[in-house]
């Protein structure tokens, strides 16, 4: 069965540059999550899409946004990087904004030099 | 607010030994939802088990079990006969009505010791 697709898997990037994270939910699905896991910690809710539309907002910095598109694929893009960037980023995906019904991709390790 | 709570920061047990991580919740949502999910050193999360708060069956599956007491707003997890492989950082999930986000607790590292 089709999963979540997450690319790039691994991305190091330079303090101060911009990164764009992007998510290919399972097909059908219209919901998308992003979730930020700093080392050592639990995931932390970004921001969530349904139908295109921005359904909860959680602890996601100014400097990051995030949209979904036609297709229901979603990018994260995060400008002027600094070091406490560096994490794991989920993306879920969901059917119908079933918030508890979640697929997660295998993530973004992401490095901030 | 929606809090999960797990006590333990890190268990290290020995082979074929059993072993329970615990996990404590809040809610006020009378609709809810428990999840554990499995993070190896790889870093993928994955899915063991999800219980609605109007299901408060104890479920096992292979070497795991559930307990879900809804009186002590717990939902551990239970490890039988452990293995290597299941080392891992453990964590458990909440949500609810309130809001569509997990909430996850700390997690719990399982080291198992050959």
């Amino acid at each position: 069965a089709a999963g979540v697709i997450q690319s790039p898997r691994h991305l190091i990037k330079e303090k101060r540059e911009t990164a764009t994270l992007k998510c290919y939910p399972i097909p059908r699905h219209d919901t998308v999550y992003w979730y930020q896991q700093g080392p050592g910690q639990d995931p932390q809710f970004l921001i969530s899409f349904y139908e295109k539309m921005q359904s909860d907002k959680g602890s996601i910095p100014d400097r990051f946004s995030a949209q979904q598109f036609s297709d229901y694929h979603s990018e994260l893009n995060m400008s002027s990087l600094e070091l406490g960037d560096s994490a794991l980023y989920f993306c879920a995906s969901s059917l119908e904004g079933n918030y508890n019904e979640q697929f997660f991709g295998p993530g973004t390790r992401l490095t901030v030099l | 607010a929606q809090k999960v709570t797990q006590a333990q920061t890190e268990i290290s047990v020995v082979e074929k030994e059993d072993v329970t991580l615990d996990c404590v919740y809040e809610t006020r949502d009378t609709t809810y939802y428990l999840f554990w999910y499995k993070q190896p050193p790889s870093g993928e999360l994955v899915f063991l088990i999800r219980r609605n708060s109007f299901d408060e069956q104890n479920e096992i599956s292979g070497r795991y079990s559930w307990n879900f007491q809804k009186s002590t707003s717990s939902f551990n997890f239970t490890i039988t006969a452990s293995q290597v492989v299941d080392s891992a950082v453990y964590f458990c999930a909440l949500t609810g009505d309130s809001n569509y986000q997990l909430i996850w607790g700390a997690g719990t590292k399982l080291i198992i010791k050959p």
